[in-house]
């Protein structure tokens, strides 16, 4: 079954403006990790949180994490049209030899 | 070069083949992995290997097979295939250890009629 539940589904906003999707999960954690897919090709790793980080931050990526909620926000800033793709965040624990378990992924349309 | 190449891009077949999807990777990692990605629902892990001598099912492993010729290749089969096994299928590597990011090759669009 899947650990991760991203929010929203889709999402469509203007060149320049925020893009912000959340991503919750079940179970304990190890690591969260942020994954983009542009269309017709595979996920690409963004950024990865730890569980005893709160907040992380790459070039125009920002990430937060509560583990008390068991959950995460995945920011970009000032958006391009680059950035229309589906984000997917993955979690990962010890038990579970580390193997990634997937969120069903944000659209994310920016348009010109 | 890509780092993980999947073949065929596409594949279009009938119901009741055996199907071999390939994958092979240059990153020198020793974990592999295929999943299967069908919309609303994310990735869905199928198989995985840690290295040449070891294979593990995933969640959805029914209806498929591995195999892991080296540390570079591992192949998906579906002996008989159905039609809802029609999805996209990727393949992924990663180094060993926690915390260690996954590389995905572009997928193979397989529909199965």
């Amino acid at each position: 079954s899947q650990q991760g539940e991203e929010d929203p589904q889709a999402l469509s906003i203007q060149e320049g403006e925020n893009a912000t999707m959340n991503c919750s999960y079940k179970t304990s954690i190890n690591n969260l990790q942020w994954y983009r897919q542009n269309s017709g090709r595979g996920l690409v790793h963004l950024i990865l949180i730890r569980s005893n980080e709160r907040e992380k931050h790459s070039g125009r990526l920002r990430v937060t994490l509560d583990t008390s909620k068991k959950s995460s926000s995945l920011l970009i800033t000032a958006s391009r049209a680059a950035d229309t793709a589906s984000y997917f965040c993955a979690t990962a624990f010890y038990s579970n030899d580390y193997k990634l378990s997937f969120g069903a992924g944000t659209t994310v349309t920016v348009r010109a | 070069d890509a780092d993980v190449t999947q073949t065929p891009r596409n594949r279009i077949t009938k119901t009741g083949k055996r199907i071999m999807l390939e994958c092979s990777q240059t990153k020198g990692h020793d974990r592999m992995y295929w999943y299967r990605q069908d919309p609303g629902l994310g990735l869905r892990l199928i198989y995985y290997s840690f290295d040449v001598k070891d294979i593990n099912k995933g969640e959805i492993s029914d209806g498929y097979s591995v195999s892991r010729q080296a540390q570079a290749k591992f192949s998906l089969s579906l002996e008989s295939a159905i039609p809802n096994q029609t999805a996209l299928y990727f393949c992924a590597t990663s180094d060993y250890g926690e915390g260690q990011p996954q590389h995905f090759g572009d997928g193979t669009r397989l529909s199965i009629l």
